[in-house]
């Protein structure tokens, strides 16, 4: 159980255009949805908190108008790239959690790799 | 807000002997303390978590210790073998995790055969 899928695994898109990330808890309902960015053999960074039906949560540095967030349901949250610049390809990351888990623990997906050329 | 240091950045082991991986944070709030394993372009996987009302907390060769205090807690890897090779990360955070994660900057093992 508690399975986060992401789509796509990765995507190459050109400089100026947009792209739209799907995180799906499979088999839980996310109470929280969690999107990070992780740089060549860096760490994980935060990038905004989501939680459904509410307006995500922004870590300071993070662009909201750029990095678009929707969380509509409880098990779909989605991370739109606005205006792709080569700057922004990393490794996308979301995780999950729900409180209805005791161990509070935070599942993730497998991650999505954007090369913005 | 949460500052979590992570040390060593790499670190090499001959197979068999233990690794440990320690780990600083700054929020006293801070109750709960998992540690990553993550392969190059996967996902982080959960391997061991703590929570601050105890102080170590063992899996098989794997094990934390927690010192609320100094906030300080550690990852221990006893026997390791080449399977164990990664980047580790720890984090920490509120709420027992409902609440976001502050990761540590990561230590890359290698284990020697």
């Amino acid at each position: 159980g508690a399975v986060v899928s992401q789509h796509p695994s990765w995507v190459i898109c050109k400089s100026g255009t947009s792209v739209k990330i799907e995180c799906r808890s499979l088999d839980f309902q996310a109470t929280t949805m969690f999107w990070y960015r992780q740089f060549p053999k860096q760490s994980l960074m935060l990038m905004a908190t989501s939680n459904e039906g509410s307006k995500a949560t922004y870590e300071q540095g993070v662009e909201k108008d750029k990095f678009l967030i929707n969380h509509a349901s409880l098990t779909l949250s989605t991370l739109t790239v606005t205006s792709a610049h080569p700057e922004d390809s990393s490794f996308y990351i979301c995780s999950a959690s729900t409180i209805a888990n005791p161990t509070y623990e935070q599942y993730f997906g497998p991650g999505t790799r954007l090369t913005v050329t | 807000g949460e500052n979590v240091e992570q040390h060593p950045s790499t670190l090499s082991v001959q197979e068999g002997d233990s690794a440990v991986i320690k780990c600083t944070y700054s929020d006293s709030a801070s109750n709960y303390f998992p540690w990553y394993k993550q392969e190059l372009g996967k996902r982080p996987q959960l391997i061991i978590d703590i929570r601050s009302n105890v102080g170590e907390k063992k899996d098989q060769r794997i094990a934390v210790t927690l010192n609320k205090t100094a906030k300080h807690f550690s990852l221990h890897i006893t026997e390791t073998q080449p399977e164990d090779s990664a980047v580790y990360f720890c984090a920490a955070s509120t709420s027992f995790g409902n609440e976001k994660l502050t990761f540590g900057t990561g230590t890359r093992l290698t284990i020697i055969p």
